[in-house]
C-alpha cells in the first residue's frame, strides 16, 4: 500500500478568500519559525518568520501565528490569489543554529478562479 | 544577480556511477546547503558549509561528498549512485548571523538513478 506521507495535506480555496495553513512543529527549543513558500518545478522561497517570543507577526497580505503551548504554528494569507498556488512549508531551527532548518511535509494551496 | 545556480537541471545515472552537481551563488553569502526533496516530503539537509574551505554534515549525508574549494560554489558528489538517491535536490545559500535561515534557493536538478 501507499505511505501516507506521499500525500501532501491540501489546501482548496476560492481566489479572494483567506486561507490558513496549519503546521505543527516538534522541538520546543527551536527558537525561529519560518515559513517558505515552492510553486511548481522551483526552489522554495522565503515568506516570513517568527522568533518563539513572539504570538504574531505580520508581513504583506500574510500573518503568522505562533502558540508555544501546543507547539503550534499558522499561516494567514489574505485575499488569496491564483498566484498563492504552491506548497508552502513550515520550518524550524531545531538543530541548535539558526541555519540548521528542520523542514515539514508540506500543504499544497490550490487557489480557485 | 543571478541568485543561485544549479548545473546540471537533470540528470539520469545507472546504478554505480559518479556525478558531481554543481552550485554558484552571487550574493556574496558564507553559508551554503544542499539538500534533497522527496515526494511528500519537506526538505532534508544533506551537507552545508559555514565558510569557504569548510564543511559538515546534515541529516541525510551518507553516500554524499561535499567541496567547497570558492566561496561562490558548493559542489555535491555521488561517488556510487543508487536507486535510493533518487531525487530532486536543492542548494541554497544564506547570510552568516541571526538572519541564517533566510535560505535563497536554486531551481533544482532532478535526478534518477535507474
Amino acid at each position: 500500500g501507499e505511505s501516507v506521507g506521499l500525500h501532501l495535506p491540501t489546501l482548496s480555496v476560492q481566489e479572494g478568500d483567506n486561507s490558513i495553513i496549519n503546521c505543527a512543529y516538534s522541538n520546543s527549543a527551536s527558537d525561529y519559525f519560518i515559513w517558505y513558500k515552492q510553486e511548481s518545478g522551483k526552489g522554495p522561497q522565503f515568506i516570513i518568520d517568527i522568533r518563539s517570543n513572539m504570538d504574531k507577526r505580520q508581513g504583506q497580505r500574510v500573518t503568522v501565528l505562533l502558540n508555544k503551548t501546543v507547539k503550534h504554528l499558522s499561516l494567514q494569507i489574505a485575499a488569496t490569489q491564483p498566484g498563492d498556488s504552491a506548497v508552502y512549508f513550515c520550518a524550524e531551527n531545531s538543530g541548535g543554529s539558526n541555519y540548521k532548518l528542520t523542514f515539514g511535509k508540506g500543504t499544497l494551496l490550490t487557489v480557485n478562479p | 544577480n543571478a541568485g543561485v545556480t544549479q548545473t546540471p537541471k537533470f540528470r539520469v545515472l545507472k546504478t554505480g556511477q559518479s556525478m558531481t552537481l554543481l552550485c554558484a551563488q552571487d550574493m556574496n553569502h558564507e553559508y551554503m546547503y544542499w539538500y534533497r526533496q522527496d515526494p511528500g516530503m519537506g526538505l532534508r539537509l544533506i551537507h552545508y558549509s559555514v565558510g569557504e574551505g569548510t564543511t559538515a554534515k546534515g541529516e541525510v549525508p551518507d553516500g554524499y561528498n561535499v567541496s567547497r574549494l570558492k566561496k561562490q560554489n558548493f559542489l555535491l558528489g555521488l561517488e556510487s549512485a543508487a536507486p535510493s538517491q533518487t531525487s530532486v535536490y536543492f542548494c541554497a545559500s544564506s547570510r552568516s548571523g541571526k538572519s541564517s535561515y533566510e535560505q535563497y534557493f536554486g531551481p533544482g536538478t532532478r535526478l534518477t538513478v535507474t
